[in-house]
C-alpha cells in the first residue's frame, strides 16, 4: 500500500450509466490529482485539487466531474461516457506542488 | 550490457547487467526532476528525485544523472534484476507551473 486507495480497482460501465471513482490519503498532504493513463501514452493531468480548492482543470469534457470534500478525499463523477473515456484513472497526493507525488495503484475503466 | 541513446520505448537488458533509460525535458524552467517505476497492475512508484542544482544523485542501486545544458535527465539501475522489469517514467516539475510533467514511459525487461 503506498498510502493513496482508490476503488474500486476496476470498473465496467455503460455509456448511459453514472459511476463515481474515489480516492483516499492519509499522509496528511495539501494537493490531490487525478490522471489519466492510456495506452502508449503519457500520463494526462486532468484535475488538481489544493487544500481542497480545484486550481487546475486540463480542458477535460464536462462529463468528468471531480469533487473534494476535504483533504483526504476526492472523488471523479462520471456520466455519459464514451468508449475512448477507457483507461486506468490515477489518483495522486502531494505535501506540496513542487514536491513528488503518491500514488494510488488507479481504476482500470472499460466504457462499454 | 548498457544502452545510452535518445529515448526508446523499451529496453532489453541482461540480469545483472546495468541499465540506463534516458528522458529528455521540455522545460527549462523544471527544478525538480523525478524517476517513477510502473509494474503491471500497479501506480507509478517513486524512485529517487534531483533537484536542478544538482548533476547527480545515489540511491541503492539507482543513480540519476541531470544534465541542463542539454535538458536530459538518465537513470541507471546497477546489475538489473527480474523484479526491475516494469515501465520507467521520468517527470518534470517547475516552479512557475507547479504542475508533475509525465515524460514517455520506457518499457525496461530484464532476461534471466
Amino acid at each position: 500500500e503506498t498510502g493513496v486507495t482508490q476503488t474500486p480497482r476496476h470498473l465496467v460501465m455503460g455509456m448511459t450509466n453514472k459511476k463515481s471513482l474515489k480516492c483516499e490519503q492519509h499522509l496528511g498532504h495539501n494537493a490531490m490529482y487525478w490522471y489519466k493513463q492510456s495506452a502508449k501514452k503519457p500520463l494526462e493531468l486532468m484535475f488538481v485539487y489544493s487544500l481542497e480548492e480545484r486550481v487546475e482543470n486540463n480542458s477535460v469534457p464536462s462529463r468528468f466531474s471531480p469533487e473534494c470534500p476535504n483533504s483526504s478525499h476526492l472523488f471523479l463523477h462520471l456520466h455519459t461516457l464514451q468508449p475512448e473515456d477507457s483507461a486506468l484513472y490515477l489518483c495522486a497526493s502531494s505535501q506540496t506542488a513542487n514536491y513528488g507525488y503518491t500514488f494510488g495503484s488507479g481504476t482500470r475503466l472499460t466504457v462499454v | 550490457g548498457e544502452s545510452v541513446g535518445l529515448h526508446l520505448p523499451t529496453l532489453s537488458v541482461q540480469e545483472g547487467d546495468n541499465s540506463i533509460i534516458n528522458c529528455a525535458y521540455s522545460n527549462s524552467a523544471s527544478d525538480y526532476f523525478i524517476w517513477y517505476k510502473q509494474e503491471s497492475g500497479k501506480g507509478p512508484q517513486f524512485i529517487i528525485d534531483i533537484r536542478s542544482n544538482m548533476d547527480k544523485r545515489q540511491g541503492q542501486r539507482v543513480t540519476v544523472l541531470l544534465n541542463k545544458t542539454v535538458k536530459h535527465l538518465s537513470l541507471q539501475i546497477a546489475a538489473t534484476q527480474p523484479g526491475d522489469s516494469a515501465v520507467y517514467f521520468c517527470a518534470e516539475n517547475s516552479l512557475d507551473t507547479g504542475k508533475l510533467i509525465f515524460g514517455q514511459g520506457t518499457t525496461l525487461q530484464v532476461k534471466p
